[in-house]
């Protein structure tokens, strides 16, 4: 079974601190995303990245930047974090695009008081 | 501008009855379409994953059907029990090297 982990299942960081938030994933998927998820918007996808070193914009990447050192593993930098940044942050991988299923952690909730 | 719709918020339905929970969406050509099944403070689980050109695709109690001409998937669990109840996502895929986009849910409560 394919197993998505995220680092923290909760985090509480202050305005203007860097956040990371790491996901490792142990099924040798290609593909792996970062969304986050808030009440009466759904899910939106921040960045997602096909392969090592490789990253693309989704649809919200403002004030967020991720890394892909190694396959398994795909890191969501928050550079200076602010109070709108408070939400359900959810990683999931992926074998290709398209036509398979994402397998998603369980989720960090971040506050940014 | 392009849009997917989960028909409502919240549905409430009695055991034993069948949910239908409805995805429509505006201005995609979606080559596949999968739903999800998301429980409180957890990530979301896949359930099915139907393609373009596919009508119906049946899992279990679980039946999803695809529309292109209405645009339109509709998800149905047959003889919902109690455990049905959380949140449904719908998303979908333009093409194949696109991610997932995925609707805002419907919250479904199956009552004893």
């Amino acid at each position: 079974d394919v197993k998505v982990t995220q680092s923290s299942r909760y985090l509480v960081k202050r305005t203007g601190e860097k956040v990371f938030l790491e996901c490792v994933q142990d099924m040798d998927h290609e593909n792996m995303f970062w969304y986050r998820q808030d009440p009466g918007l759904g899910l939106r996808l921040i960045y997602f990245s096909y392969d090592v070193k490789m990253k693309e914009k989704g649809d919200i990447p403002e004030g967020y930047s991720v890394s892909r050192e190694k396959k398994e593993r795909f890191s969501l930098i928050l550079e200076s974090a602010s109070t709108n940044q408070t939400s359900m942050y959810l990683c999931a991988s992926s074998p290709a695009m398209g036509n398979s299923p994402l397998h998603f952690g369980n989720g960090t909730r971040l506050t940014v008081t | 501008s392009q849009k997917i719709e989960q028909n409502s918020e919240a549905l409430n339905i009695q055991e034993g009855k069948t949910a239908t929970l409805t995805c429509n969406y505006t201005n995609y050509s979606p080559a596949y379409l999968q739903w999800y099944r998301q429980d409180p403070g957890r990530g979301p689980v896949f359930l099915l994953l139907i393609r373009e050109n596919e009508k119906e695709k049946r899992k279990e109690r679980l039946k999803v059907t695809f529309d292109t001409t209405l645009k339109q998937s509709l998800f149905h669990i047959t003889a919902s029990q109690p455990a049905d109840s959380a949140t449904y996502l719908c998303a979908l895929v333009s093409s194949g090297n696109t991610p997932l986009v995925f609707g805002k849910g419907t919250r479904l409560s199956v009552i004893a």
